[in-house]
């Protein structure tokens, strides 16, 4: 089975720190992504990347960064936390065989981000 | 850009009884068509997938979903509900050419009651 693992289930953090989420997807998958949930939005798209050192904006993008030096993580990065990124991040990572595939993402339990 | 919707951000039924929750789509073209499952502090679980192959879409755990192109549609049923039913599902669509991107609904929350 695939796993996607984040680095923290909760987190709490204060305003003006750097945050860094983790991800790791143990199946050699090409793309990963990075998602932040809140009630009544769905999920929207923050980053995400094709591949290694690839990487392209979401539909929400300002506020965040990202890394991905290896294939199996997908690091998002918070430079100065904000009180409105109290959020729930989900990050979820897809195999790729061809440029039209449709092969589902796989999810990660999430993290739950607290920003004071 | 392609969006959809789900009708009913809650929904409540009895277990026993149908399970209907609606999804619609905004394309040009019909798009792949997807509907996720979120069970309490968990991350999202696939339940099924439309890629053009057949309208009427059988998943995981009793699920099906209809493709119906003429109402622009993605219904997620089950006959009969159960109580580990409970839980947040969204329904997503991504463009047949580019493979990668997701674009999720808004999730409906559904309540089993006993």
């Amino acid at each position: 089975d695939v796993k996607v693992t984040q680095s923290s289930r909760y987190l709490v953090k204060r305003t003006g720190e750097k945050v860094f989420l983790e991800c790791v997807q143990d199946m050699d998958h090409e793309n990963m992504f990075w998602y932040r949930q809140d009630p009544g939005l769905g999920l929207r798209l923050i980053y995400f990347s094709y591949d290694v050192k690839m990487k392209e904006k979401g539909d929400i993008p300002e506020g965040y960064s990202v890394s991905r030096e290896k294939k199996e993580r997908f690091s998002l990065i918070l430079e100065s936390a904000s009180t409105n990124q109290t959020s729930m991040y989900l990050c979820a990572s897809r195999l790729t065989k061809g440029q039209y595939s449709v092969n589902e993402q796989f999810f990660g339990p999430g993290t739950r981000l607290t920003v004071l | 850009a392609q969006s959809v919707t789900q009708l009913g951000s809650h929904v409540s039924v009895s277990e026993g009884a149908l399970v209907l929750l609606r999804c619609n789509y905004s394309s040009s073209v019909p798009p792949y068509l997807f509907w996720y499952v979120q069970y309490p502090n968990q991350g999202l679980q696939l339940l099924l997938k439309y890629t053009s192959a057949a309208t009427l879409v059988k998943g995981i755990n009793g699920f099906e979903a209809e493709f119906k192109k003429s109402e622009t549609s993605f219904h997620l049923t089950k006959p009969s509900a159960h109580m580990s039913d409970a839980a947040e599902y969204f329904c997503a669509v991504s463009p047949r050419t580019s493979g990668s991107r997701l674009t999720f609904g808004e999730g409906t929350q559904l309540t089993v009651n006993p």
